[in-house]
């Protein structure tokens, strides 16, 4: 069926290390991909997000690879921070989807000083 | 703060009553959207709205009533709640339902006793 999950559910990073989270998907129709940081007792954050027609996108400090041919999507943190401890989550949104968003199940990231 | 806010933030309720959660964005979306999140699952969708219409109802039971009077509030009267009902309730908005970010509220937190 389709899906969209996280390889692992924890991730424990040292305090400036960097931090790669990683995400599948299972729909090829899907054109629209999101990368939101959840940290406790707030809602959903967003991070960073990327386009079918691109293969990377950079920001602040992270950065969001996606591989089509493997539905594979990843999102890079460098240089990680005690403030990136947060659940991260993937989404992804399908072509014409009315930007009904698929979610992920999470990857808590844990940075340790 | 994301510019969407809900009230209240916590709320207890037995399987008889009758409350209602608020959802208010300041930052002029046209589209407004109800999400479950559950311990270990995904975030799921539950309705959307685009310009005061209800566009996505994603086969939500009928003790979930939402109302979106206009652009800038949702509400979701909640009637009849089961335990298993218990979550933390998140609305978010975004500028239409194209593939636009979405900005999500800190959630209400809800227990159904």
């Amino acid at each position: 069926g389709e899906s969209v999950g996280l390889h692992l559910p924890t991730l424990s990073v040292q305090e400036g290390d960097n931090s790669i989270i990683n995400c599948a998907y299972s729909n090829s129709a899907s054109d629209y991909f999101i990368w939101y940081k959840q940290e406790s007792g707030k809602g959903p954050q967003f991070i960073i997000d990327i386009r079918s027609n691109m293969d990377k996108r950079q920001g602040q400090r992270v950065t969001v690879l996606l591989n089509k041919t493997v539905k594979h999507l990843s999102l890079q943190i460098a240089a990680t921070q005690p403030g990136d401890s947060a659940v991260y989550f993937c989404a992804e949104n399908r072509e014409g989807g009315g930007n009904k968003l698929t979610f992920g199940t999470g990857t808590q990231l844990k940075v340790e000083l | 703060e994301t510019g969407v806010t809900q009230t209240p933030r916590h709320l207890v309720m037995g399987m008889t009553n009758k409350k209602s959660l608020k959802c208010e964005q300041h930052l002029g979306h046209n589209a407004m959207y109800w999400y479950k999140q559950s311990a270990k699952k995904p975030l799921e969708l539950m309705f959307v709205y685009n310009f005061k219409e209800q566009t996505e109802n994603n086969s939500v039971p009928s003790r979930f009533s939402p109302e979106c009077p206009n652009s800038s509030h949702l509400f979701l009267h909640l009637h009849t709640l089961q335990p298993e009902d218990s979550a933390l309730y998140l609305c978010a908005s975004s500028q239409g339902t194209g593939d636009y970010e979405q900005y999500f509220g800190p959630g209400t937190r809800l227990t159904v006793t």
